[in-house]
């Protein structure tokens, strides 16, 4: 089946590393994705990570993906109040064309 | 390059009647999907074209139906509409090369009344 699980809410110190999970189901998703919406706003692709990869690492933003557990985390080091948004993970699922399944969302709150 | 656009950005109707959403890709791309976004269920898949063919398609009812132009244009169509309908409404593309290239618009918000 196709479920994307992520914690609904994590609040974090300006500066410090925030670490947002996600668990997913389907192993045969081909590529697993982070992305940040702002109020109003629509998706903004932050970093994606194909499923043959163990880590990528995009200036402040780090991906693991553990392919046994299926879990995936994203890290956002010197976290800014510019980050606080909410972050969805999404998966491709079997079908591998432009259907992505997504979790609910993490809200990330970041005080100052 | 200019991102995905929607239009309208926002939309009132009432119950019964019917809508049409707009989405333009990025130039070049061929793929465009569209999402419902609602606080109860979230992001939540419609459908997708690529190259004017309807390639997947979510678990919505057959009040929802989408087209895709020759120039990758899509128009989404909500016919009789219901209160659920209200959500905000996103289009994403992406290149032929791969998944990868996935980019979404701003969103259409239709509030039906």
């Amino acid at each position: 089946g196709e479920d994307v699980e992520q914690s609904l809410f994590l609040s974090v110190r300006e500066g410090d590393s925030s670490v947002i999970n996600c668990t997913y189901t389907d192993s045969s998703s081909t590529y697993l994705y982070w992305y940040k919406q702002e109020p109003g706003a629509g998706l903004q692709l932050l970093t994606y990570i194909f499923s043959n990869m163990d880590m990528k690492q995009d200036q402040r933003l780090t991906v693991l993906l553990n392919k046994k557990d299926k879990h995936l985390s994203l890290r956002i080091a010197d976290t800014q109040t510019g980050d606080s948004a909410i972050y969805f993970c999404a998966e491709t699922g079997s079908s591998n064309t432009g259907k992505l399944i997504f979790g609910q969302g993490t809200t990330l709150q970041v005080k100052p | 390059k200019a991102g995905v656009t929607q239009t309208p950005r926002y939309l009132i109707k009432t119950r019964g009647q019917q809508v049409t959403l707009s989405c333009s890709p990025i130039s070049g791309h061929r793929s465009v999907s569209w999402y419902q976004q609602t606080p109860g269920q979230g992001l939540q898949f419609l459908f997708e074209y690529f190259s004017e063919t309807q390639r997947n398609k979510g678990n919505f009812p057959g009040r929802f139906s989408g087209r895709q132009f020759s120039n990758s244009r899509s128009e989404m169509n909500v016919s009789t509409l219901e209160l659920g309908d209200s959500a905000l409404y996103l289009c994403a593309s992406s290149s032929s090369r791969g998944l990868e290239t996935q980019y979404f618009g701003p969103g259409t918000r239709l509030l039906v009344l």
